[in-house]
């Protein structure tokens, strides 16, 4: 358990359908980033934050996904009208803020989109 | 060509062996860290490194700046070392950059 917690652990929903996630990170983390790993890959970076700021967006980040840290702790990241590629495991991690700081991560959400 | 290459993609071993999984990169980077993914996705970060060395009981990495490459180690090798090592470096724009990972597997 490295502290950083997300919710829900597993999601199943039918195309079409939005879905939110939860993030909880380390509690004096400064950022936080959203990654996405699809089966037998390594994992892209989609976005991260420092405090409530989201200071950079893949190109992965469609129009239908949207991320939020309102109060700089806790994360949500949203998906709109999901879509089956979307099926993969949403990654959380958090870390101090300075570049050199090791990045924690969640144990992640998994979502399947049927 | 990806910006971050490790060898071997996947390396068996019996119980004991001392192991070796390379990481080279071709992109300016402020760090590098190597990670431990276990089966079902759960991700530990093992070591941030800018320079030199770090060991951490029988883990150890290293890294050459100049050569852009790094290099885990791991001494006396046990079954619960199996697990996908992913090296990632962290670029000018504070943006992980993975490498697809090495798959170990040690046998008892």
């Amino acid at each position: 358990d490295t502290g950083v917690s997300q919710n829900p652990r597993h999601k199943i929903t039918k195309r079409g359908q939005n879905v939110t996630f939860r993030c909880d990170p380390i509690s004096e983390h400064n950022r936080l980033y959203w990654y996405r790993q699809t089966l037998g890959q390594g994992p892209e970076f989609l976005t991260y934050f420092q405090n409530e700021a989201q200071l950079e967006k893949s190109r992965l980040l469609s129009d239908r996904f949207s991320a939020e840290r309102p109060k700089g702790s806790f994360s949500t990241l949203e998906i709109q009208r999901t879509e089956q590629g979307d099926s993969a495991m949403y990654l959380c991690a958090s870390s101090r803020g300075q570049y050199t700081e090791t990045q924690y991560f969640g144990p992640g959400t998994r979502l399947l989109v049927l | 060509k990806n910006e971050v290459e490790q060898s071997p993609q996947n390396l068996t071993a019996q119980e004991g062996e001392f192991i070796t999984i390379n990481c080279s990169y071709s992109v300016g980077i402020s760090a590098l860290h190597w990670l431990q993914q276990h089966p079902g996705g759960g991700i530990v970060s093992l070591f941030m490194l800018s320079s030199g060395k770090k060991k951490h009981g029988r883990l150890i990495a290293t890294i050459n700046i100049q050569e852009k490459h790094s290099s885990l180690h791991i001494t006396a090798s046990h079954p619960r070392d199996s697990a996908v090592y992913i090296c990632a470096v962290m670029d000018s724009n504070y943006q992980l950059i993975w490498g697809a990972g090495t798959k170990l597997i040690i046998k008892p």
